[in-house]
């Protein structure tokens, strides 16, 4: 079946460095989905990515999603505490979401 | 709207009994799924439905699992009977109009089956 695949597992930075997050599927999507879980919290839809090669900017965040529609990336500029979580991508081809296992990340301030 | 509601927020029980998790969507939202969270697994997909028809429960690790969703605003998960490896946060999500849109997760259950 469709496998969505996260990498790192962890990331810890000092506050102010940049982040990035890596989501790889295993079959072409249709679209993915990017979520936010707080520590102790639910996931939070954050954004939707559909097209081939499209980019998204919210504030500090930027997220693309690759040309061949496989996989897709989560950057983070300048990270701060509020940023700390779990992020979690998910895909959607023929079937129900499939979320990868997420990149937490900690911020050291 | 008061988002997608989950209760209880926290269960705790000893193996052997029958547990009840209970959700209520976002009103309008056609699509309700339930998830299950754990460190090694990760966010699981268990069941979903849709107009309260379940479409694919495939994620459902075995028959000690049920869900229904009598009406538009509810729906259950039940194991019977619990085991201690059924430990984990279960969440409930509902979205407008299938897995192409946002989800909107309840706050979860926490379930630990002792």
């Amino acid at each position: 079946g469709q496998q969505v695949m996260q990498i790192p597992q962890y990331q810890h930075v000092q506050e102010g460095e940049d982040f990035t997050t890596y989501c790889n599927s295993s079959t072409t999507l249709s679209n993915i989905q990017w979520y936010k879980q707080r520590p102790g919290g639910h996931p939070v839809f954050l954004i939707q990515l559909v097209k081939s090669g499209e980019v998204k900017k919210q504030k500090r965040l930027t997220f693309q999603f690759g040309e061949a529609k496989k996989n897709s990336s989560l950057h983070i500029t300048a990270t701060q505490t509020t940023d700390v979580g779990t992020y979690f991508c998910a895909g959607t081809g023929n079937t129900p979401l499939v979320f990868g296992k997420g990149t937490r990340l900690s911020v050291i301030a | 709207d008061a988002g997608v509601i989950q209760s209880p927020r926290h269960e705790v029980t000893e193996m052997g009994q029958e547990v009840t998790l209970r959700c209520k969507p976002i009103s309008g939202h056609d699509y309700l799924f339930w998830y299950r969270q754990t460190m090694m697994r990760g966010l699981e997909l268990l069941i979903y439905f849709n107009n309260n028809v379940p479409i694919d429960d495939s994620g459902m690790p075995e028959d000690r699992f049920s869900a229904k969703m009598p009406n538009a605003s509810f729906s259950t998960l039940k194991i019977q009977p619990s085991e201690p490896r059924d430990s984990a946060v279960y969440f409930c999500a509902s979205s407008l109009a299938g897995q192409s849109y946002e989800q909107y997760f309840g706050p979860g259950t926490r379930l630990t089956v002792t």
